[in-house]
């Protein structure tokens, strides 16, 4: 199994571009999760989604902050238009719901808006 | 407002001495607390869980306690490793350890001095 596959591993960008980041969760697994981890906040819930539905995207920070799951294979986060304060590290996790294992975290996404 | 606190940022212990990581947690709500182990420019990693309903988890070196009463947790490490030296990751979940959010704590990172 390849794990949570993130891409990409870094990403500089200009304020006020549009930002995606992609995701590919294990094969199976029917939850999935959009995280950011800050030195400040630590590693904050934005949204997550269970058989490829939005349950809750109360950690999304703000309107310029979206997320999609068209799939059970791909997801992505995009930000538009990106700002400084958005540079983070995020991360994106899947699991099996009802299994008591926890989440699988994807490598990560570093993101920096200059 | 924090509802898992790591109140040690980092921690110091000789090879082959326990380790010790402290968890505290205010939400009376959760009923399934986890441990994640995340190294540099890696995702975090599970390592071992525990449900409210019990109060120690073993499994090999890593023991986890949960004192209800106290709204704490620890996760003991014995003997410690080299291949300890990680950021360590307290989580908590209202629904068990798979289909909702994961609320994470700041991390503690362990140094495990030779």
């Amino acid at each position: 199994d390849a794990g949570v596959i993130q891409s990409p591993r870094h990403e500089v960008t200009e304020m006020g571009q549009e930002v995606t980041l992609r995701c590919k969760p294990i094969s199976g697994h029917n939850s999935l999760f959009w995280y950011r981890q800050t030195m400040m906040r630590g590693l904050e819930l934005l949204i997550y989604f269970n058989n490829n539905v939005p349950i809750d995207d109360s950690g999304m920070p703000e309107d310029r902050f979206s997320a999609k799951m068209p799939n059970a294979s791909f997801s992505t986060l995009k930000i538009q238009p990106s700002e400084p304060r958005d540079s983070a590290v995020y991360f994106c996790a899947s699991s099996l719901a009802g299994w008591d294992g926890g989440y699988t975290f994807g490598s990560g996404t570093r993101l920096t808006v200059v | 407002d924090q509802q898992v606190k790591q109140n040690s940022p980092s921690l110091s212990v000789q090879e082959g001495r326990i380790s010790i990581l402290n968890c505290d947690y205010t939400n009376s709500m959760f009923d399934y607390f986890l441990w994640y182990k995340k190294y540099p420019a890696e995702g975090p990693t599970f390592l071992i869980s525990i449900s409210s309903i019990k109060d120690k988890n073993e499994d090999g070196r890593f023991t986890v306690f949960l004192n209800k009463s106290a709204k704490h947790l620890s996760l003991h490490i014995v003997p410690s490793q080299p291949g300890d030296s990680a950021v360590y990751f307290c989580a908590a979940s209202t629904s068990g350890g798979g289909a909702d959010g994961l609320t994470f704590g700041k991390g503690t990172h362990l140094i495990i001095q030779p």
